[in-house]
């Protein structure tokens, strides 16, 4: 079965530069979260989209700023990194808001 | 607010030793879902059950079994004769609206041979 596909897997950046991470959810799934995961941490839910508009706001640094596309993938745009950024950043999506969550891979975020 | 505690930080258990990993939480809404995820060495996280408040069955899955009980705010995993593979940080979580989850600092299960 199709999963969710998150790209790119590892990704390396220098601190002050930017970033985008790409998120595509399993097929007919309209809603979107992103989390951020940091060494030995639990997942931190960061914002979330339905029907490509925002539907929720967690811990979400402003200067991040994600959005779904009429295809229904995300993207999460992250400016001016810091080292504390590097993290693990999960997609997950849902065939609606009252059904399951189901993760990607994640992408690993190193900053330096 | 919201919260989710789970009290063991490591278990280490011996193959075929069963083990329950515990958690509470805590919220002042009624209606409420609570879900039980698997993180392998690998990374990705693993869907497991998805509860909601108003079903206090308790669900068998093969080896696995969730114990929920609104009573003590508790919705506790049972592995029964475990295995190597389930080797793994097991997160609770949370949610009001199945949108913001709250996750459990995380167990981390080691089974050894």
């Amino acid at each position: 079965a199709a999963g969710v596909i998150q790209s790119p897997r590892h990704l390396i950046k220098e601190k002050r530069e930017t970033a985008t991470l790409k998120c595509y959810p399993i097929p007919r799934h309209d809603t979107v979260y992103w989390y951020q995961q940091g060494p030995g941490q639990d997942p931190q839910f960061l914002i979330s989209f339905y029907e490509k508009m925002q539907s929720d706001k967690g811990s979400i640094p402003d200067r991040f700023s994600a959005q779904q596309f009429s295809d229904y993938h995300s993207e999460l745009n992250m400016s001016s990194l810091e080292l504390g950024d590097s993290a693990l950043y999960f997609c997950a999506s849902s065939l609606d808001r009252d059904h399951e969550q189901y993760f990607g891979p994640g992408t690993r975020l190193t900053v330096t | 607010a919201q919260k989710v505690t789970q009290a063991q930080t490591e278990i280490s258990v011996v193959e075929k030793e069963d083990v329950t990993l515990d958690c509470v939480y805590e919220t002042r809404d009624t209606t409420y879902y609570l879900f039980w995820y698997k993180q392998p060495p690998s990374g990705e996280l693993v869907f497991l059950i998805r509860r909601n408040s108003f079903d206090e069955q308790n669900e068998i899955s093969g080896r696995y079994s969730w114990n929920f009980q609104k009573s003590t705010s508790s919705f506790n995993f049972t592995i029964t004769a475990s295995q190597v593979v389930d080797s793994a940080v097991y997160f609770c979580a949370l949610s009001d609206n199945n949108n913001d989850m709250r996750f459990g600092a995380g167990t981390r299960l080691t089974v050894k041979p």
